[in-house]
């Protein structure tokens, strides 16, 4: 079955820092793949999906994630951290090729904190 | 800006009292999802429905039962609440775009059961 692993529950940089939050998955198969945010008492909210093509995918808020196939990656980038990006970061995958219905399984989140 | 909503935002209710969670989206979607989030814990799909009179349990086992009787409308009902469904419930529904479905969410409604 299909799995998704995030490394680091919780991840602390500074203003202005790179952020990497990582993520990887099980499948042999690539999946397609997705990042999502929850800011403190919202739900989630896409920001990047990552289906066929280019392997590097731009999303919202300056964020960007890498299909590495042979690491079976998918980690999520943004140069320049802001205060507006602390938040909870889930990656998720669909359970197998082509999206499944709609369906994901969610890696247990990372949690990101910016020190000014 | 996708129109999902959820009701109550928070609920805390006694052992045993029947409840039912609402969430409602605007957008026509077909697919609908229940998930459970714990803190630190994965989001867990505990039901979803691809249309009207369509409903099926996820990964996750759950006492609660859903409905699908209107495209806009999946209700969550807890017959007799316990403690151990203290949680954060988060509705989600999704629409094909760019080669995936994405899933859009409510705002979730956190239960505690006292």
């Amino acid at each position: 079955a299909q799995s998704v692993t995030q490394l680091g529950s919780h991840v602390s940089v500074s203003e202005g820092a790179l952020v990497l939050l990582r993520c990887n998955y099980s499948s042999s198969v690539p999946p397609y793949l997705f990042w999502y945010v929850q800011y403190p008492n919202q739900g989630l909210q896409l920001l990047l999906k990552y289906t066929t093509g280019a392997t590097l995918v731009k999303g919202i808020n300056g964020f960007e994630a890498e299909f590495k196939k042979s690491e079976t990656s998918f980690h999520l980038t943004k140069p320049s951290a802001h205060m507006s990006d602390a938040a909870e970061y889930f990656c998720a995958v669909t359970p197998s090729r082509g999206g499944s219905q709609g369906n994901l399984i969610f890696g247990k989140g990372t949690k990101l904190s910016v020190k000014p | 800006e996708a129109d999902i909503y959820q009701t109550p935002r928070y609920l805390v209710i006694g052992t045993g009292k029947k409840i039912t969670l609402e969430c409602s989206q605007t957008m026509g979607h077909d697919k609908m999802y229940w998930y459970q989030q714990d803190p630190g814990m994965e989001l867990h799909l505990i039901h979803y429905s691809y249309g009207v009179n369509s409903t099926e349990k996820g990964d996750l086992s759950s006492e609660s039962t859903v409905s699908r009787i209107r495209t806009e409308h999946f209700p969550l009902t807890l017959e007799s609440a316990r403690p151990s469904h203290t949680s954060q419930y988060l509705c989600a529904s999704s629409t094909y775009r760019g080669r995936a479905y994405e899933q859009y969410f409510g705002p979730g409604t956190r239960l505690t059961v006292t």
